[in-house]
């Protein structure tokens, strides 16, 4: 079993539309949780990050951690048809290591 | 430019040559870090660096590659005796000191393909 787990997609909506994006993870020691952007070809950027449980928003972006569930999901609002990549969730351990845990990334493309 | 900078952008090698990536950190960076991902998964940690000092390499990190810092500044990663399981896209990411632990910032990549 991956570490974090991220249904791969492809997901398809409509331009307006609601997105919700999901990640389920198993090792409760993960504190800070992290949404990366990857266009194709391009290097993944960082879009929202939350520290421990709760909610956080960015304009058309929020990012919400469950912990007690293991389950973190971002959710983008009016999609565009520029919000079409691949969104990768990714985590770190809260202790002694810096290294970035990604899921396998959700390929999204939101049609106008 | 003031972003991570990684040269080349593509390599294509035949199997069993050498070859070596660059990576430029966004300046006053002290951490730098090497992922590599594959097509459909998502990046996987290689190892990272604080100035010039080697701090974790993952299991990943076969004999046959090697990274290297030398100044704190850039950082080359070379993959000897290339495989065809080597072909991913290599990423670099840096982070400034100070920021928390999220703050990453990622290159565009080295793509490489092992023909």
């Amino acid at each position: 079993q991956k570490e974090v787990e991220q249904d791969p997609g492809p997901l398809s909506v409509p331009e307006g539309a609601i997105v919700s994006l999901n990640c389920t993870y198993s090792n409760s020691a993960f504190q800070y949780f992290m949404w990366y952007r990857q266009y194709s070809r391009k290097g993944p950027e960082l879009l929202m990050y939350t520290y421990s449980s709760g909610n956080k928003e960015d304009g058309r972006f929020t990012a919400q951690v469950d912990k007690s569930s293991k389950y973190i999901s971002l959710f983008i609002r009016d999609s565009q048809p520029s919000d079409s990549a691949t969104y990768l969730c990714a985590m770190i351990l809260s202790y002694n290591t810096d290294k970035l845990i990604f899921g396998t990334g959700t390929r999204l493309q939101v049609f106008p | 430019d003031t972003g991570v900078s990684q040269n080349p952008r593509h390599k294509i090698t035949k199997r069993g040559q050498n070859v070596t990536f660059r990576c430029d950190p966004i300046s006053e960076h002290n951490r730098l870090y090497w992922y590599r991902q594959t097509l459909g998964q998502g990046p996987e940690f290689l190892t990272y660096f604080q100035n010039e000092a080697q701090l974790e390499k993952s299991r990943l990190l076969s004999d046959r590659f090697s990274a290297e810092r030398p100044k704190g500044s850039f950082s080359t990663l070379e993959i000897q005796r290339t495989e065809q399981g080597d072909s991913a896209m290599y990423l670099c990411a840096s982070r400034q000191p100070g920021q928390g632990k999220t703050e990453a910032f990622f290159g565009q990549g080295t793509r490489l393909t092992v023909v």
